[in-house]
């Protein structure tokens, strides 16, 4: 099985960065992914790391680093649009060939002005 | 990009009566979706993956007797909860992936999701 763990809830002020920290247990590890999910809606794919370092796209950013098990995602220069849930999920290596991720609990983020 | 459609958006049911949800990959082909379950600030519970011509793999905890899935199209999958309760009142939501290797960074596609609420 998999354990992931990240913070329940962020906050943060507009124009600012916050981290969002996730780290996993699992017995064959094959890429992590974040997502981002607004309140009601369906999650949408921000990134993908399966190899170390950091991954950048625009104002989203995300780290993996898998000796320690752990990944971040980066929000800069926060909007309040970015007010949502991130999730972080990972697929297990026995579980590659279905595409089968285990979600973490999501962290939600509040933005304030 | 990939879009995956499902339906219907909320349904709101008596007690004892059976909801079909129903999840379709619009523009790919896909021989797996999987079914997610959320409840109110948590995250996503895999229920099952739904597995194109084949029996679904359900996960520990999940009956398959009350959440029927069939996925008889590489375009359609559906989720029929039977015998609804107001426990089963949730956010169901498929998602499925447009795979030609596996292993890589194929996304997984969400649909919109079914808020189902049970009197």
């Amino acid at each position: 099985g998999q354990n992931i763990d990240q913070p329940t809830e962020m906050t943060a002020t507009e124009g600012a960065i916050v981290q969002i920290n996730c780290t996993y247990q699992t017995s064959g590890f094959n890429g992590l992914f974040w997502y981002q999910q607004h309140a009601g809606e369906a999650p949408t794919f921000l990134s993908y790391n399966v190899l170390d370092g950091l991954e950048e796209k625009g104002r989203f950013s995300s780290f993996l680093s898998r000796s320690k098990g752990y990944s971040y995602l980066l929000l800069k220069e926060l909007q309040m649009k970015d007010s949502a849930s991130y999730l972080c999920a990972v697929r297990d290596l026995s579980e590659a060939a279905g595409n089968k991720l285990t979600f973490g609990g999501g962290t939600r983020v509040l933005v304030k002005p | 990009g990939a879009v995956v459609s499902q339906h219907p958006s909320r349904v709101i049911c008596k007690s004892g009566t059976s909801v079909k949800i129903e999840c379709r990959s619009l523009d790919f082909q896909a021989t797996t979706m999987f079914w997610y379950r959320q409840f109110p600030k948590q995250s996503l519970m895999l229920m099952a993956t739904s597995n194109e011509g084949s029996k679904a793999t359900y996960e520990q905890g999940v009956e398959k007797d009350k959440f029927l899935i069939n996925h008889a199209s590489l375009t359609l999958s559906t989720l029929t909860v039977t015998s609804a309760h107001p426990e089963d009142s949730s956010f169901y939501i498929c998602s499925a992936s447009e795979i030609s290797t596996a292993g890589g960074n194929e996304k997984l596609f969400f649909g919109s999701g079914t808020q189902l609420s049970v009197l």
